[in-house]
Parts: C-alpha cells; structure tokens; sequence
C-alpha cells in the first residue's frame, strides 16, 4: 500500500500570510497513463470533506485562486497564498494511482493564531 | 445540482449490522463509480470500499473484508453498505463518495457499543 505522509500535522497561521503543507508518498505517484493522481480536501470543522484540488494542480470548480497545489513524483505541496479565517480546518492529501487501497495523509490542522 | 445523502447509521451493539445506504441525485448515477470513505471521531479519513459503474466489480479495505459489502441499485440512484459483525473499532462517521472523490456526502454516524 502506498503510505501518504503529510508534514507539519499542525499549521499556525497569522491571518494574510501564506501557509504550506507538505505531502510526500512512499513510491511515485505517476500512474502508467501519464497522470499523476494526488487529491488534496478541506475539512471545515463540522464538515464534509470538500476536494480542492485535483491531479496536483488543478483546482475544483469555486476554490479560491489563494490555493495552489504542484508537486512530481513522490513530493507534493499545498499552499494558501494567504490565509484567510474561513481556510480554518484540516487538510488532507490523498493518492489515486496505486489502488486500491486509495490512501490519505494524516492530515493537517490549519489554525489562526 | 449534485446530491449524496447518506442514511441508516445509529447505535449498534457488538457483532450487530446495519445497512447504510446513500441516495443520489443531480447527476446519472449509473455513470459513476462509487466509494465509502469512513473518519473515526477526531481521526483521518480512511478508504473503506469502491464498486464500480454497472456494481459488478467491488473492492474493500483489508479491516472490513468479509463483514462488508457494497452494493448499488441505479435504478433507484443508491449506494448501499451493507456493515456486518460490527466491532468497536467500526465506529465512525461514513461517508458516500462519488467518482473521483469530487463530490462528498454530509455522512451517517455509525457507533459500536455495548
């Protein structure tokens, strides 16, 4: 199984500054047809998971341009170009090359300072 | 607009079952494979099976192979799980997916207890 590990596991932010998480798996995301299947989702205390990113750049339908994700191979990052209160949550990676099992980060727990 | 909402969860006793289903709407269903994803209270989120498009192909994780099972109907547009030998370990928040994990149910709250 392919292991996501996501870095830090807690993120405090000052409100307008940029924030960056880290993901890196265990063997390389690059599937056989040239894609590279590496979701990142938002979990807004209370919420569903939302994805915001796909393929590991693209952004979902109404997502904020402040996040962008890039990445190859094995190491990958989300970043918010600045925070604002309503990116409060916890986010988390996830590959969908190897599967299954499809397999998330930890997760990481984005808070304002 | 696209609608995942997920029903049947609640309060079981050890080695009891449940039968979660997930009621679809605003897209065609049977185009879509679909998944469940579980998050134990103030844990991650963790894969728990995939069935594809017309449900004749299913795959489940490891920790809930041979006491669940998916299913679904697309003529009535739902997903089932159908949870077996419940454990305490199963408690969780389970969530109905579709596709690629684009769109998320508002999920139904399993609890295993005696």
């Amino acid at each position: 199984d392919v292991v996501m590990t996501q870095s830090p596991l807690s993120l405090p932010v000052t409100l307008g500054q940029p924030a960056s998480i880290s993901c890196r798996s265990s063997q390389s995301l690059v599937h056989s047809d040239g894609n590279t299947y590496l979701n990142w989702f938002q979990q807004r205390p209370g919420q569903s998971p939302r994805r915001l990113i796909y393929k590991v750049s693209n952004r979902d339908s109404g997502v904020p341009d402040r996040f962008s994700g890039s990445g190859s191979g094995t190491d990958f990052t989300l970043k918010i170009s600045r925070v604002e209160a309503e990116d409060v949550g916890v986010y988390y990676c996830m590959q969908a090359t190897h599967w299954p099992p499809w397999t998330f980060g930890q997760g990481t727990k984005v808070e304002i300072k | 607009e696209v609608q995942l909402v997920e029903s049947g969860g609640g309060l079981v006793q050890p080695g009891g079952s449940l039968r979660l289903s997930c009621a679809a709407s605003g897209f065609t269903f049977s185009n879509y494979w679909m998944t469940w994803v579980r998050q134990a209270p103030g844990k991650g989120l963790v894969w728990v099976s995939h069935i594809n498009r017309d449900g004749t192909s299913t795959t489940y994780a490891d920790s809930v192979k041979g006491r669940f099972a998916i299913s679904r109907d697309n003529a009535k547009n739902t997903l089932y799980l159908q949870v077996n030998s419940l454990r305490a370990e199963d408690t969780a928040v389970y969530y109905c997916v579709r596709g690629a994990f684009d769109y998320w149910g508002q999920g139904t709250l399993v609890t295993v207890s005696s």
